[in-house]
């Protein structure tokens, strides 16, 4: 059964503590993403990745990091300098970065802070 | 900045009726649309999608329009039944580049 998949479905978090969201795929899909989804706005990008050992950062990067060392894995980490961090998390794959490739969501991650 | 959006954040429909979701984009260079369903609680699902050299594309039950001359897209649902009230976001592509998403319109299916 393929799929994106994420975890936890809910997480909290305790100020100044890191937290690390999980998104594993399993399409073969070269380039991953996440993305922040705020009540009433469209998704903000966080970060990317076309290739293994390779991310960019994307429209608020701010108090986050992430790792890219499989292909198939691309945790995202939400750092005590993200001082505003309860949000909506998605995790989103393509095939590949080019154009006209169908991007696909994971099922979220709500982050709550204690 | 090149920014999607949509012209009415709530649409209220009677059961049975068409609905029309309508999305704006300024970026004339996209070639590559996607709308999804996002219902409460959950990741975006995939709708149906449109590449810049048509300008109708038909799924089930859905119909995406593309007016490239005033930047417009639509999404249109026949017979709208309760299992389609959710947020539906169109998204536009440029190239290759990332997406970018409008913040989406809220479709509630009246009995």
């Amino acid at each position: 059964d393929g799929g994106i998949t994420q975890s936890p479905k809910y997480l909290f978090r305790k100020e100044g503590q890191n937290v690390t969201l999980s998104c594993e795929q399993n399409l073969n899909h070269d380039a991953m993403y996440w993305y922040r989804q705020d009540p009433g706005q469209g998704l903000r990008l966080i970060y990317y990745s076309q290739i293994v050992n390779d991310f960019q950062k994307g429209d608020i990067a701010e108090g986050y990091s992430v790792s890219r060392e499989k292909k198939e894995s691309f945790p995202l980490t939400v750092t005590s300098a993200q001082k505003n961090p309860t949000a909506f998390y998605l995790c989103a794959s393509r095939k590949t970065g080019g154009s006209q490739e169908t991007q696909y969501f994971g099922p979220g991650t709500r982050l709550l802070v204690l | 900045g090149e920014s999607v959006g949509l012209h009415l954040p709530t649409l209220s429909v009677q059961e049975g009726d068409n609905s029309i979701i309508n999305c704006a984009y300024s970026n004339s260079a996209s070639d590559y649309f996607i709308w999804y369903k996002q219902e409460s609680g959950k990741g975006p699902q995939f709708i149906i999608d449109i590449r810049s050299n048509m300008d109708k594309r038909q799924g089930q039950r859905v119909t995406v329009l593309l007016n490239k001359t005033v930047k417009h897209l639509s999404l249109q649902i026949a017979a709208t039944q309760p299992g389609d009230s959710a947020v539906y976001f169109c998204a536009e592509n440029n190239y290759g580049q990332n997406f970018v998403f409008g913040p989406g319109t809220r479709l509630s299916v009246l009995p």
